[in-house]
């Protein structure tokens, strides 16, 4: 079974704060993503990675950024925690082998984090 | 802009019933499409993937393709009060394969 694991399953944190969030994953997957889910608001995608060190821009990747020295390891990192970024976040891994466009993407428990 | 759309419900029915879950997408060159169960203050959970058009069953799910149409669905059979959740719908993105458009999602709600 495909194991997508987050650091914290809740956190509070105040306005200004360097924010980190870890994700690991135990399926060698080349593929990892960082979303936010609001109300009303659905799934956005944040960053996106597809090897160790690259990275893509998703949807709304404003006011974060992400690191991935380790395949199995994927972090988003808030540099400055601002009360607009409280959301839960959630982590995602896929495989790019088998068959093409399957993509199937498993998510971590996801952590709540709120801003004060 | 590439979308996929779904009623927000809530969709009720009752408990053994067939509960029917639609969603329709924008961009016709996507391949791919998944269906996740989220249960409220959870995270997503991949119960159904389809390629090809047609009909693919699992248990007492079924999803439905329809590429021609732009449309997917997803069939609950002998709904159950635990079946009650958001469900959404997901389709490939056909430029970064590995990335997916989400729906907002339909909240079912199945009553005993």
């Amino acid at each position: 079974d495909v194991k997508v694991t987050q650091s914290s399953r809740y956190l509070v944190k105040r306005t200004g704060e360097k924010v980190f969030l870890e994700c690991v994953q135990d399926m060698d997957h080349e593929n990892m993503f960082w979303y936010r889910q609001d109300p009303g608001l659905g799934l956005r995608l944040i960053y996106f990675s597809y090897d160790v060190k690259m990275k893509e821009k998703g949807d709304i990747p404003e006011g974060y950024s992400v690191s991935r020295e380790k395949k199995e390891r994927f972090s988003l990192i808030l540099e400055s925690a601002s009360t607009n970024q409280t959301s839960m976040y959630l982590c995602a891994s896929s495989s790019s082998e088998g068959r093409k466009g399957s993509y199937e993407q498993y998510f971590g428990p996801g952590t709540r984090l709120t801003v004060t | 802009q590439k979308e996929v759309e779904q009623n927000s419900g809530p969709l009720s029915v009752p408990e053994g019933a067939i509960a029917s879950l639609n969603c329709t997408y924008s961009d016709r060159g996507s391949q791919s499409f998944f269906w996740y169960r989220q249960y409220s203050g959870k995270s997503p959970e991949l119960i159904m993937s389809i390629y090809s058009n047609g009909d693919k069953e699992d248990g007492r799910f079924t999803a439905q393709l329809n590429k021609a149409s732009q449309y997917v669905s997803l069939l609950i059979r002998d709904s159950q009060p635990s079946d009650s959740a958001t469900y959404l719908c997901a389709a490939g993105d056909p430029y970064y394969g590995q990335n997916f458009v989400f729906g907002p999602g339909t909240r079912l709600s199945v009553l005993p």
